[in-house]
């Protein structure tokens, strides 16, 4: 069975500050992995996916994450935090080659960023 | 762009009443997915469709049901809405394939039942 663990449920970063929000990853096949974003009443945004292409992938908004199998992670990176990034962040999998379409989320952490 | 509607940005309710959320999505998408959302728990799937009048029970079914007769509109249908109900509603699309497999979501309905 697939599943998917976010390391913190809160992260707090100063403004220009780097941001690391972690996702580790149980799966038997070759995994999609996704981050979504979702901002203060809003639906999710995808920010970017890994399909089995490179193992850096980069998204939207200057985010970038990159698939390491050996570690089984998937860990979400900005240089640089700004005040509108603040918002719940989202890592999900779903079985590479799966047409179902179903995605495994984790639960979320909530980026607070500080002037 | 894609796009996902939900009928309501919020809804209150009293218990017993039975509630209908509305889900309509404009890119001929074959998959729809329900949700529901609180805090602490992530996004935790309720049903699914691949395609008209099917569906999928998701992670968690229990006192909920679907209707989907036309491709674009997925239906979330509490029978006797409890408080325990209350929360954030997600509807998603997505394409049948293994490269289409993003979901797009909707603003979400945030329901309370009283």
């Amino acid at each position: 069975a697939q599943s998917v663990t976010q390391l913190g449920s809160h992260v707090s970063v100063s403004e220009g500050a780097l941001v690391l929000l972690r996702c580790n990853y149980s799966s038997s096949v070759p995994p999609y992995l996704f981050w979504y974003v979702q901002y203060p009443n809003q639906g999710l945004q995808l920010l970017l996916k890994y399909t089995s292409a490179a193992t850096l992938v980069k998204g939207i908004n200057g985010f970038e994450a990159e698939f390491k199998k050996s570690e089984t992670s998937f860990h979400l990176t900005k240089p640089s935090a700004h005040m509108s990034d603040a918002a719940e962040y989202f890592c999900a999998v779903t079985p590479a080659g799966g047409s179902q379409g179903n995605l495994i989320f984790g639960k979320g952490t909530k980026l607070s960023v500080k002037p | 762009d894609v796009k996902v509607t939900q009928s309501s940005r919020y809804l209150v309710k009293r218990t017993g009443e039975k509630v209908f959320l509305e889900c309509v999505q404009d890119m001929d998408h074959e998959n729809m997915f329900w949700y529901r959302q609180d805090p602490g728990l992530g996004l935790r799937l309720i049903y699914f469709s691949y395609d008209v009048k099917m569906k999928e029970k998701g992670d968690i079914p229990e006192g909920y049901s679907v209707s989907r007769e036309k491709k674009e509109r997925f239906s979330l249908i509490l029978e006797s809405a409890s408080t325990n109900q209350t929360s954030m509603y997600l509807c998603a699309s997505s394409l049948v394939g293994p490269l289409s497999i993003e979901q797009f979501f909707g603003p979400g309905t945030r329901l309370t039942v009283l």
